[in-house]
């Protein structure tokens, strides 16, 4: 079955850097692009952006251009979200989820997120 | 970037009735639109994409409408199970962004 395992998160300081890591198992990781999706506490989903399925793609929501970078080792069947200047508004769980499709998709399985919490 | 809009932001309703959610995209986005749910304390849940394909596994009662800049979810006999937010995503193009939100409760 499709399994999704987002790690890498916890308590950090402001300005810090830190990468998420999502493990995809139970389908063809080169055959989907992959979203990062972030939730504040309380608050909406914010998409935050993609990886196409051969890693050639990204795209980002305006709002984390330049801070946060998104890589796939296909090999591995892994994606990473590279997050650098952490602010307290970046404080949120984070969800890797897969999107099918040849073109950036919704998303059809979640994984169960890591929280992140910018913090002095 | 295209924005989208959900309305009611909440709603109440007693088990049976039959619950409308409406999203509206600041531009046209074709059908390329998906609901999720979302229950407290868990992970979104895809209902619908391409405005209208019901995801597989997902209860009938559960129906989506629209295109172009208008899309409506429909709940057509509101149960306890249902209790969650729901939210609408475009999907056209990058940024893939999320509405709002709609909080479904029992009345």
């Amino acid at each position: 079955q499709v399994q999704l395992v987002e790690s890498g998160g916890g308590v950090v300081q402001p300005g810090t850097s830190l990468r998420l890591s999502c493990v995809a198992s139970g389908f063809t990781f080169t055959g989907y692009h992959m979203h990062w999706v972030r939730q504040a506490p309380g608050k909406g989903l914010e998409w935050v952006g993609v990886i196409w399925y051969d890693t050639s793609n990204t795209y980002y929501v305006h709002s984390v251009e330049g801070r946060f970078s998104i890589t796939g080792v296909n090999s591995k069947n892994t994606m990473y979200l590279q997050i650098k200047s952490l602010r307290a508004d970046d404080t949120a769980v984070y969800y890797c989820a897969r999107g099918p499709g040849s073109s950036p998709s919704f998303s059809d399985y979640w994984g169960q997120g890591t929280l992140v919490t910018v913090s002095s | 970037d295209i924005q989208m809009t959900q309305s009611p932001s909440s709603l109440s309703a007693s088990v049976g009735d039959r619950v409308t959610i409406t999203c509206r995209a600041s531009q046209g986005i074709s059908n390329y639109l998906a609901w999720y749910q979302q229950k407290p304390g868990s992970v979104p849940k895809l209902l619908i994409y391409a405005a209208s394909t019901l995801q597989s596994g997902v209860p009938s009662r559960f129906g989506g409408s629209g295109s172009g800049t208008d899309f409506t979810l429909t709940i057509s006999s509101l149960q306890p199970e249902d209790v969650a937010t729901y939210y609408c995503q475009k999907y056209n193009s990058a940024p893939l962004t999320f509405g709002g939100g709609t909080k479904v409760e029992i009345k």
